[in-house]
C-alpha cells in the first residue's frame, strides 16, 4: 500500500484567487492521479501526473485552470486558479502501486475546498 | 462511461454479513473486478480485488461469477464503521478508474 498526505486538508477562499494543494507519498511512485469529488457527487479525474513529462488531462480540464507539477517521484501539486464557487470541491491526490498482478490505487484524505 | 451497475443504497444490521452485488456485464477477459469504499468526508478507501478466482482478505470477500458478470462484495461481520459508499469498478492496467455512484451501505445498530 501506500500513505498520502495532502495539505492543505481544507481551506476557505476568496473568488479570483488560486489555492495549491501538495500531495506527498512514502514511497517513489510512477504515476500520480488528481481527483475531483463535487458535492453529492462520484469522484471525476482532472489529470495524470508522471514524473518528468507534462500531465495529461482529461476532457473537461486543462493546464491554465489546473496547473500541476510533478517534481519529483514521491511528490506533486495541484493548483486550482482563478477559482470561483463552482470549484468548491474535495480535491485527492491519488497513486498507483503494484498489486497482485495488477496495479492499485491509493488515495489521500483529501482537500476540502470552499470558494466564497 | 461507468462499466458497472450497483443498487443505489442497502442496509445492514451490525453483526451481520453485508452483501454488496454489482453487475458488469459488458467487462473483456483481462480487465480486474476492484472494490473501493469512501467513508464520510476521507478519500477512497481500496478494499479488494479479483479477476476470475474469489478472493479473500483482512477487510472482505469478493466472490465472482464464473461468466464474470458479476460479483458481490461480502464484509462478513459489519460494524457502524462499515457505513460508507462502496464503488466497484472494473479496471486494466493503466486505464484510468472510472467511479460510478456506488453503493451507499448503512449499517444498522
Amino acid at each position: 500500500s501506500a500513505v498520502i498526505s495532502q495539505k492543505p486538508s481544507r481551506d476557505i477562499c476568496q473568488r479570483g484567487t488560486s489555492l495549491t494543494i501538495q500531495c506527498q507519498v512514502d514511497s517513489q511512485v510512477t504515476m500520480m492521479f488528481w481527483y475531483r469529488q463535487q458535492p453529492g457527487q462520484s469522484l471525476t479525474l482532472i489529470a495524470t501526473a508522471n514524473q518528468g513529462s507534462e500531465a495529461t488531462y482529461e476532457s473537461g480540464f486543462v493546464i491554465d485552470k489546473f496547473p500541476i507539477s510533478r517534481p519529483n517521484l514521491t511528490f506533486s501539486t495541484l493548483t486550482v486558479s482563478n477559482m470561483s464557487p463552482e470549484d468548491s470541491s474535495i480535491y485527492l491526490c491519488s497513486v498507483e502501486k503494484d498489486g497482485t498482478g495488477q496495479e492499485t490505487q491509493y488515495f489521500g484524505p483529501g482537500t476540502r475546498l470552499l470558494v466564497l | 462511461d461507468a462499466k458497472t451497475t450497483q443498487p443505489p443504497s442497502m442496509d445492514c444490521a451490525e453483526g451481520r454479513a453485508a452483501n454488496l452485488p454489482c453487475n458488469h456485464s459488458t467487462i473483456s477477459g483481462n480487465e480486474y473486478v476492484y472494490w473501493y469504499r469512501q467513508i464520510h468526508s476521507q478519500g477512497p478507501q481500496y478494499i479488494i480485488h479479483g479477476l476470475k478466482n474469489n478472493e479473500t482478505n483482512e477487510m472482505a470477500s469478493l466472490i465472482i461469477t464464473e461468466d464474470r458478470k458479476s460479483s458481490t462484495l461480502i464484509l462478513p461481520h459489519a460494524t457502524l464503521r462499515d457505513t460508507a459508499v462502496y464503488y466497484c469498478i472494473v479496471h486494466f492496467g493503466n486505464e484510468k478508474l472510472t467511479f460510478g455512484t456506488g453503493t451507499r451501505l448503512t449499517i444498522i445498530p
